[in-house]
C-alpha cells in the first residue's frame, strides 16, 4: 500500500521560531504534493501545495521544499505563532483527486 | 469563502442498520470526494465522483458503501449495514476540476456505531 512517512509526530516550538514537517513519498507517478492544516472539529482545509517541477514555495509564512531526488518534501512555518497550533497532514495526489495523507503532526506553538 | 456543508454533525447508530451521510458540496464544483478519519489517525480516501459515477474507490469502499447524487446539490454516503469499525469522522470534499485542484473539505459527520 502507498504511503507518505510524516514526520515528527509532534513538534513544540516556541512562538517566533521555526516550525519543520518533513514527509517522504514513494509513488514517483504523482505529482501534486499539498499541505493540509486542521483545527480540531473542522475538515482539513489546504495550506499550500507544490508540484514536482519546482524545489521551493513560498506563501507568506509558509514555505514548501520539494527534494525530487530523495522523494522528500518538507513544510516551513517561519515566525511561528500559537494561531497555527494545528495538525499539519501532508499528501500526495492521485490522478483523480484522491489524496494519500501522512499521519499527522500535531503543532503546539508556545507563547 | 464558499464552504462545503455536511449533516448531521453527529450520528450514532446501531451496528447493522443503515446510514445515509449527507453533504452539499460547493455550487459550481464537479468532483466530490468521500474521506474518513478515524479518531487520531490519518485521513483516508474513500471515493471519488464526477459526472454522476464513481471516478475511482479505495479498498475501505466496499459493497456496504455507495455514493448518490440524487438531486443538482446534495451528494451522499450510504453505508448499508454498520459495523463497529465504521466509526469514524466522515468527511465530504469538493473541487472545481479533478487532477489534484484545491479541495475544499466539510467540517465532517462523527459517526460513532454502537
Amino acid at each position: 500500500q502507498q504511503q507518505v512517512k510524516q514526520s515528527p509526530q509532534s513538534l513544540i516550538v516556541q512562538k517566533g521560531g521555526i516550525s519543520i514537517i518533513n514527509c517522504a513519498y514513494e509513488n514517483t507517478a504523482f505529482d501534486y504534493f499539498p499541505w493540509y492544516q486542521q483545527f480540531p472539529g473542522k475538515g482539513p482545509a489546504l495550506l499550500i501545495a507544490i508540484r514536482p517541477d519546482v524545489s521551493e514555495k513560498k506563501e507568506g509564512r509558509f514555505t514548501i521544499s520539494f527534494n525530487k531526488s530523495a522523494k522528500q518534501f518538507s513544510l516551513h512555518i517561519m515566525d511561528s505563532q500559537p494561531g497555527d497550533s494545528a495538525t499539519y497532514f501532508c499528501a500526495e495526489g492521485g490522478s483523480q483527486g484522491n489524496l494519500i495523507f501522512g499521519k499527522g503532526t500535531k503543532l503546539s506553538v508556545k507563547p | 469563502e464558499p464552504e462545503v456543508t455536511q449533516t448531521p454533525s453527529h450520528q450514532v447508530t446501531q451496528m447493522g442498520q443503515e446510514v445515509i451521510l449527507r453533504c452539499v458540496p460547493i455550487s459550481n464544483h464537479l468532483y466530490f470526494y468521500w474521506y474518513r478519519q478515524i479518531l487520531g489517525q490519518k485521513v483516508e480516501f474513500l471515493v471519488s465522483f464526477y459526472n454522476n459515477e464513481i471516478s475511482e474507490k479505495s479498498e475501505i469502499f466496499d459493497d456496504q458503501f455507495s455514493v448518490e447524487r440524487p438531486d443538482g446539490s446534495n451528494f451522499t454516503l450510504k453505508i448499508r449495514s454498520t459495523k463497529l469499525e465504521d466509526s469514524a469522522m466522515y468527511f465530504c470534499a469538493s473541487s472545481e476540476s479533478g487532477h489534484n485542484e484545491k479541495l475544499f473539505f466539510g467540517s465532517g459527520t462523527q459517526l460513532s456505531v454502537l
